[in-house]
C-alpha cells in the first residue's frame, strides 16, 4: 500500500526544537522528492521546502531558511524535518507530501496524515 | 512570490446542484517548458488534504468525473458540476511554476446549504 506515516503529535517549549518523521511505503522512496506543508489552526497550506531523497539535495523556503533542516534515511525509507527555535506561531499540523512523478510534476499526489506540533510555555 | 487568490471563500451549496471556484493567479503560470502547473486540492474535514486535479484539467485516479478543471495563464476554475454531501470541506488551489516558494490559494469552504 503506498503511504506515508507520519510520527506523534509533539508539544515544545518556545525556542525548542521538534523533529517530524515521514515514512514512505509502497513505492521507491528515492525515486520522488518529498515536500514539507504546514496547516496553522484554521489556516490554510504553506509550503516549506523539499528534500531529494536520492541525493539530500534540498530546498527551502525563505521564510523558514536557517531555522529548518530537512534530511532523509534511505535504508528505513524514512525522511525527517527537523524546525529549531520555535515560536508560539509554529503551532501547526505538518504534512508530509510526495511529489508527482514526471507526468503530475511539481505538485503532491500523496500527503501524510499530519503531526501536529503545539509549541507552548 | 506568485499571491493566488480564490473566490468564492465560502460557497453554501445545494446537494445535487453545480459549483464553481475562482482562483486567480498574480502572474502567468505557463512555465517555459509549456505546461501550466496549477493544481487543486480538497481537504475534507478533519483529513489530510487531496489531490484532485494537477496542470490545470488533469483528474487524478479515483476522483468523482463531476469535478473538472479549466483555465489558462492567471485564470482558473474548479467545477462540480453535481455536488454530493462527500465534497462538503475546502478546496485549495497551488502553483507550481514559480518556485521557490509553491503557494497555495486561502481556500474556499464548500458546505451543504
Amino acid at each position: 500500500q503506498v503511504q506515508l506515516v507520519q510520527s506523534g503529535a509533539e508539544v515544545k517549549k518556545p525556542g525548542a526544537s521538534v523533529k517530524v518523521s515521514c515514512k514512505a511505503s509502497g513505492y521507491t522512496f528515492t525515486g520522488y522528492y518529498m515536500h514539507w506543508v504546514r496547516q496553522a489552526p484554521g489556516q490554510g497550506l504553506e509550503w516549506m521546502g523539499w528534500i531529494n531523497p536520492n541525493s539530500g539535495g534540498t530546498n527551502y523556503a525563505q521564510k523558514f531558511q536557517g531555522r529548518v533542516t530537512m534530511t532523509r534515511d534511505t535504508s528505513i525509507s524514512t525522511a525527517y524535518m527537523e524546525l529549531s527555535r520555535l515560536r508560539s506561531d509554529d503551532t501547526a499540523v505538518y504534512y508530509c507530501a510526495r511529489e508527482g512523478d514526471s507526468s503530475s510534476q511539481l505538485s503532491f499526489d500523496l500527503w501524510g496524515r499530519g503531526t501536529l506540533v503545539t509549541v507552548s510555555s | 512570490d506568485v499571491v493566488m487568490t480564490q473566490s468564492p471563500l465560502s460557497l453554501p451549496v445545494t446537494l445535487g446542484q453545480p459549483a464553481s471556484i475562482s482562483c486567480r493567479s498574480s502572474q502567468s503560470l505557463v512555465h517555459s517548458d509549456g505546461n501550466t502547473y496549477l493544481n487543486w486540492f480538497q481537504q475534507r474535514p478533519g483529513q489530510s488534504p487531496r489531490r484532485l486535479i494537477y496542470k490545470v484539467s488533469n483528474r487524478d485516479s479515483g476522483v468523482p468525473d463531476r469535478f473538472s478543471g479549466s483555465g489558462s495563464g492567471t485564470d482558473f476554475t474548479l467545477k462540480i458540476s453535481r455536488v454530493e454531501a462527500e465534497d462538503v470541506g475546502v478546496y485549495y488551489c497551488m502553483q507550481g511554476t514559480h518556485w521557490p516558494p509553491f503557494t497555495f490559494g486561502p481556500g474556499t469552504k464548500v458546505d451543504i446549504k
